[in-house]
């Protein structure tokens, strides 16, 4: 059973433009969390889907980012007119069971 | 409101001693709590979790953590600690509400192996 998947592994942009983050759960796994890391600092909570659903997303800036997690294929997190502050670690989780949650290797965004 | 807090920022242990790291929670009820480990440029992993019964938890790689609710603590321990040990642990709460389950982690604790 292969782990949760996150790819690109390491995105660079430039300002304005669009970031696009890609999650593919863990098999069987319903349930997907997206979190954003700081350098020097712990995970800090964006949102949390289900298929087709956004069940919380208060964690989520409400202007430029949105998520999804269709029926088919991998939940995205989007990030649009990205700027220097969106660089960060973006981590997806997934869940059979809402508690425990296993994490993606995660992707780097890098913004110039 | 749910807060985890590691006291440490970052803690240095000698090759085989003893490893302890705090870990303070504050949430009414009793919290799912969760420590993970993260390798640099790498995701979290899970070492252990409690979320009721016996409250001392045996995890992976000889881990373990102690519930303590009097002191709203769940301090992780290892009895001998090794090289590859070197990384960054978080501790986190988690609780079920209407709106999901939701998980708060704190800042980190970093630890430095010496030989």
């Amino acid at each position: 059973n292969a782990g949760v998947m996150q790819n690109p592994r390491h995105l660079v942009r430039r300002r304005g433009q669009e970031a696009r983050l890609r999650c593919s759960p863990m098999k069987g796994h319903s349930h997907v969390y997206w979190y954003r890391q700081l350098p020097e600092e712990g995970l800090k909570f964006m949102v949390y889907l289900q298929k087709e659903n956004i069940i919380d997303e208060s964690g989520m800036p409400k202007e430029r980012f949105s998520a999804e997690f269709p029926k088919e294929g991998p939940s995205i997190l989007r990030i649009q007119q990205v700027v220097r502050g969106d660089s960060a670690a973006y981590f997806c989780a997934s869940s059979p069971t809402e508690e425990t949650q296993y994490f993606g290797p995660g992707t780097r965004l890098l913004v110039l | 409101a749910q807060s985890v807090t590691q006291p440490d920022i970052h803690i240095t242990v000698s090759e085989g001693a003893s490893l302890e790291l705090r870990c303070n929670y504050s949430y009414g009820a009793t919290p799912y709590l969760f420590w993970y480990v993260q390798s640099p440029g790498q995701g979290l992993q899970l070492l252990l979790k409690y979320f009721s019964g016996d409250t001392l938890v045996q995890g992976i790689k000889g881990f373990e953590a102690e519930f303590k609710r009097s002191q709203s603590s769940f301090n992780l321990r290892k009895p001998s600690v090794h090289w590859s040990d070197a990384a960054e642990y978080f501790c986190a709460v988690g609780s079920l509400n209407t709106g999901g389950f939701k998980t708060i982690f704190g800042a980190g604790t970093r630890l430095f192996v010496k030989a």
